[in-house]
């Protein structure tokens, strides 16, 4: 089956660090991958998304670059604000095995907290 | 701008009793999924519709059940709680080609 390892948090930067969180999948067939981010309180709300290999999701100033041979999305910031300080879901979305709708996996998500 | 909509926002049940969770979505969309969230656990799907009138199970789906009778509405019931359902649940909506829209979630507590 499907399934998502992240890398585990929680990560602790100062304003203006690099950011790096790793994204590993498995898949059978030909995913789309997305970063999820969900703030304090709130639901998740798509960041970013790439759809077929090579392909550079961007949104924020967060990028990812889907590497099918690594099986790799993982998310970077080249410079990180207090505003980042969530919780980020790598997932990705499939064919279920009856074909008839996509679902999506989800990774077990990395709190990130930035401080000023 | 609604979007998805949930409903209670927070909910404290005891043990045995029973409760629905409410879902509602205003973008005509086919796709309707309820995901619990656990710490260090991600989203687990428990149900899921590809429209009105269809439902399947998710990896999650005991304890669960799920009626789609029209294409805005995804009620998750909770028949007879009990102390594991403890977590926190969103609904999902997805047109073809589109993203998930969350909701901003339901906190269970079962006590």
């Amino acid at each position: 089956g499907n399934s998502v390892t992240q890398m585990e948090g929680p990560v602790t930067l100062s304003e203006e660090a690099f950011l790096t969180i790793n994204c590993t999948y498995t898949a059978t067939g030909y995913p789309s991958l997305f970063w999820y981010v969900q703030y304090p309180g709130e639901g998740l709300q798509l960041l970013l998304k790439a759809t077929k290999a090579d392909d550079k999701g961007s949104n924020k100033g967060f990028e990812a670059t889907y590497r099918k041979e690594t099986t790799s999305f993982h998310l970077e910031k080249g410079s990180v604000q207090v505003s980042d300080s969530a919780v980020y879901f790598c997932a990705l979305s499939d064919l279920v095995s009856s074909g008839s709708a996509r679902q999506l996996t989800f990774g077990s998500g990395t709190q990130l907290t930035v401080l000023p | 701008n609604a979007g998805v909509t949930q409903t209670p926002k927070f909910q404290v049940l005891k043990t045995g009793q029973s409760m629905t969770l409410q879902c509602a979505q205003d973008m005509n969309h086919e796709y309707m999924s309820w995901y619990r969230q656990d710490p260090g656990m991600g989203l687990r799907l428990i149900h899921y519709s590809v429209g009105a009138g269809i439902t399947d199970q998710g990896e999650v789906p005991n304890g669960y059940n799920v009626s789609r009778s029209t294409t805005e509405d995804f009620p998750l019931r909770l028949l007879s709680a009990a102390p594991s359902q403890t977590s926190v649940y969103f609904c999902a909506s997805r047109g073809v080609g589109t993203e998930a829209f969350f909701g901003q979630g339901t906190r269970l507590t079962v006590v």
